[in-house]
Formats: C-alpha cells, structure tokens, sequence
C-alpha cells in the first residue's frame, strides 16, 4: 500500500522569504509519480509541480522546486520568494501506476506581510 | 489550459433524494475521477473512469454510483443521500501519458450538504 505523509499541519513565512513543506512517502513500487497541489479557501485544487521515480533531476516551475532525496523517500516542496498569494493548503500527493492518487493530509501555510 | 467544470459550487439536498453531481472536461482526457474531501480525512477517491462506459472503484465507492456515457462528462450519483455524505466533492481528468501516473487536474468541486 502506498502511504503520503505530511508531518506539518501548518506553517508560516514572511512574505518574499523562501519556505519548505516536508512530505515523505512509502511505497515498495520502483515506478511511482509524486505530485504536489495548492489548495486556496474557494476550494480549487491545483496542479504545482510532478516528480517521477526515475527523474534524475528535480523538478522545478517558476516559483516552485521539489527537493526529491528518494533514499530518504521524500519530496519536499520549496517555495521561494513567497507571495500573500500562496497563503493556502498544500497537498502531497503519490500514484504508482494505477491512476489511484493518494494524498497526505495536507500543510495549511500562511504567508505573513 | 485544461478546463474541469462542475455543475453546482453548492448544493443543498434532502435525505433520501437522489443526487446527480455531473463534471465536464475540455481536453479529451481518457480518464476521470471523483473524490470527496472532508476535514481530517483528506481527499478519498471514490470512482474513476478509464474509458467511455468504464468504471472502477475506488476506495470508498459505498452509496455513490456513477455514469461515463460521452468521454468529456462523468457524473456520480448519490441514489439516497445520506448526512454522512455531506461532503465537498472534487472531480479531476487526465491524459492517458505516463502509464497511471498521469497528472490529474481538477475542477473548483462541489460543497454538498444533506439536511
């Protein structure tokens, strides 16, 4: 079974500081994907950043980055130069080839002016 | 951009009525999915969709069915709301790309409450 865990149930940051949100996932699978999705309070959910298992670099868009250490199993997202915007729910997110994808309970982070 | 819609932002029901949630995407995704999201528990999928009158359960399908007759639109029903089924509801597609792994967008999803 594949299991997402988020250990930080909320975070802040002073806006324009860089800000990471941990996440660490299980899975005996080799081929897996690890997704990261924002969340604001009108309830959309949307996509950030992909990961794949065999990626040899890490991710990165625009503001975003996934720090990938797959000995460590772990796939933190960093956000730098934070914006009033990104005040909102973070969700880390695993499939292992199954179109199942499984969700940490997510990291509340609010960016302070 | 990959557009997901959802028929109603809010919807207000009794028990016991039959309810239609119906989802809708522009991107010629082969695959749809619905969860629901409630505090504490995260989101959970209910049913997904690979195929024009496919269907798979997911983890939590009990009480809910749901319908694929045209590739852009999948629905979930709820045959006999129940409270416990008041819920936010979140539909997503995907492009049959990686092999399962694909990345699922999502539609603004569907505050439901069951009085």
């Amino acid at each position: 079974a594949q299991k997402i865990t988020q250990t930080q149930p909320g975070m802040f940051v002073q806006e324009k500081e860089a800000v990471t949100l941990d996440c660490t996932y299980d899975t005996s699978d080799p081929s897996y994907g690890l997704f990261w999705y924002k969340q604001p309070s009108s309830g959309e959910m949307i996509f950030l950043i992909y990961q794949g298992s065999y990626d040899q670099q890490n991710a990165t868009e625009g503001r975003y980055s996934l720090n990938f250490q797959k000995a460590r199993k772990s796939a933190n997202l960093v956000i730098s130069a934070s914006q009033l915007g990104d005040s909102a729910m973070y969700f880390c997110a695993m499939t292992i080839s199954n179109y199942k994808l499984t969700f940490g309970k997510g990291t509340l982070l609010t960016v302070n002016p | 951009d990959v557009k997901v819609t959802q028929s109603s932002r809010y919807l207000v029901k009794r028990t016991g009525e039959k309810v239609f949630l119906e989802c809708v995407q522009d991107m010629d995704h082969e695959n749809m999915f619905w969860y629901r999201q409630d505090p504490g528990l995260g989101l959970r999928l209910i049913y997904f969709s690979y195929d024009v009158k496919m269907k798979e359960k997911g983890d939590i399908p009990e009480g809910y069915s749901v319908s694929r007759e045209k590739k852009e639109r999948f629905s979930l029903i709820l045959e006999s709301a129940s409270t416990n089924q008041t819920s936010m509801y979140l539909c997503a597609s995907s492009l049959s790309t990686r092999g399962g792994k694909e990345t699922q967008y999502f539609g603004p999803g569907t505050r439901l409450l069951v009085l």
